[in-house]
């Protein structure tokens, strides 16, 4: 049972535009959602976070939109650049747990 | 500079034949965590130490095990690995209970099972 999903295994976009990378999750206890992106040959590296009760959370080029009603969450990145191309994965973490759930990951390629 | 490491980066083992990964930190965090990371899959939680207490996951097969000798190393040890544990196996690290979202990954070894 997949809790967290990345539907989309792999995206393409120009430099300069913007890249939306999409997540849908099924617990309703989940009440933390964090982005992590890997490169090649390294860990995964953390990106951005947010918290259930907020809707919105920027940080940079880098912003995650959370829609409770709907399960989803999204990260923008805007501009995207060819240093973006990765794999990002979602993650999702239920109160007072120790565990994160993460999704299959979605391969951005930033081409010139 | 603080980090995860994780030692070999490649691992080959004849089936059936123990095997053990390592992992060390230098950012002096409570938590450690093993997780298994097969192509084009999510990184699939094998188990935890909180400090020295372990939390097994519930579908995590006896074949694997782990030991934290110290809060800066921690093992995982396949007792018996069979061509479905060729995956990549991702160490990571979070400060505590309450901060356990944000997690510092390792490079991650590869193992490869003939």
């Amino acid at each position: 049972d997949q809790q967290v999903k990345q539907n989309s295994p792999s995206l393409s976009v120009q430099e300069g535009r913007i890249s939306i990378l999409n997540c849908d999750y099924t617990n309703s206890m989940f009440d933390y959602f964090l982005w992590y992106k890997k490169y090649p040959a390294e860990g995964p590296t953390f990106l951005i976070s947010i918290s259930s009760i907020k809707d919105k959370n920027e940080d940079g080029r880098f912003t995650v939109f959370l829609n409770k009603s709907a399960k989803h969450l999204s990260l923008h990145i805007v501009p995207s650049q060819p240093g973006d191309s990765a794999v990002y994965f979602c993650a999702a973490s239920a109160y007072n747990t120790d565990k994160l759930i993460f999704g299959t990951g979605t391969r951005l390629q930033v081409f010139p | 500079d603080a980090m995860v490491i994780q030692n070999p980066r490649y691992q080959v083992t004849q089936f059936g034949k123990p095997v053990t990964l390592s992992c060390s930190q230098t950012l002096n965090h409570n938590v450690m965590y093993w997780y298994q990371q097969k192509s084009s899959q999510a990184p699939k939680l094998l188990f935890h130490y909180y400090d020295k207490d372990f939390n097994n996951e519930a579908d995590t097969p006896d074949n694997f095990q782990s030991r934290r000798p110290n809060t800066s190393f921690c093992f995982l040890d396949i007792r018996s690995p069979g061509l479905g544990d060729a995956a990549m196996y991702l160490c990571a690290t979070s400060r505590g209970r309450d901060t356990a979202y944000e997690q510092y990954f390792g490079p991650g070894t590869r193992l490869t099972v003939t």
